[in-house]
């Protein structure tokens, strides 16, 4: 069963770009999140998917934008890129209904973002 | 969601036993404890979960003390590919679907 796949692994863009990564999550998971890493703030939560909503939402500012399609696919979009964005961005996706507490989340590998 | 206190890092050697202890002293009747396992430039592996007592399986255990105000992750005999950061989480299944990373306890397994 292939896992959680992020494209593309690595990114370079220029401040103010913007930029969409893809997450094709685990075949039959219905619920995709998406995660920033830095060094400094560690993993933080961006927003979740499930059945093509947005059920929940991390305290970033509204540059930041998803969406699901109806095969469970995901993107985010991050507009109007600055320094601070240049993160690793994860994203993960959980049978059910969700990465609830007590199930597993499958995470991706990553796309690294780097913002010049 | 309860907050959780681990060390920041902890040093080992290959064939030893190593356990790492979480804090989470408010935590909630509903709330389940999951540890993660993180090696650079990749996502968290879920390790183990459990609500009370102990787990087991094929990669560790899980120590949960009756107040569950803490719990011991136990990695048996780590290898130099243990070398990772372990985060633990705590959360009720019910309060939503967002997962919340602390530090994590950064292990470096030497031979």
């Amino acid at each position: 069963k292939a896992g959680v796949t992020q494209t593309p692994r690595y990114l370079i863009k220029t401040r103010g770009q913007q930029v969409t990564l893809s997450c094709s999550p685990i075949s039959g998971h219905r619920s995709v999140s998406w995660y920033q890493q830095t060094p400094g703030q560690g993993l933080q939560f961006l927003f979740e998917y499930f059945s093509e909503t947005q059920r929940n939402k991390g305290n970033f500012p509204g540059r930041f934008s998803g969406r699901q399609f109806s095969n469970s696919r995901s993107e985010m979009n991050v507009s109007t890129l600055e320094l601070g964005d240049s993160a690793l961005y994860l994203c993960a996706s959980s049978p059910g209904q969700g990465a609830r507490q007590d199930t597993e989340a499958f995470f991706g590998q990553g796309t690294r973002l780097t913002v010049v | 969601l309860a907050k959780t206190t681990q060390p920041i890092s902890m040093d080992s050697y290959e064939g030893q036993e190593v356990n790492i202890t979480c804090s989470h002293n408010n935590i909630a009747t509903n709330d389940y404890i999951t540890w993660y396992q993180q090696f650079p430039s990749q996502g968290p592996r879920f390790i183990i979960q459990g609500y009370k007592t102990k787990v087991t399986n094929e990669v560790a255990s899980l120590f949960i003390p009756a107040d569950r105000k803490s719990s011991t992750l136990s990695l048996p005999r780590v290898s130099l590919s243990d070398t990772a950061v372990y985060y633990c989480l705590v959360g009720d299944s019910q309060a939503g679907t967002a997962l919340i990373f602390g530090k994590g306890t950064t292990l470096s397994v030497s031979s």
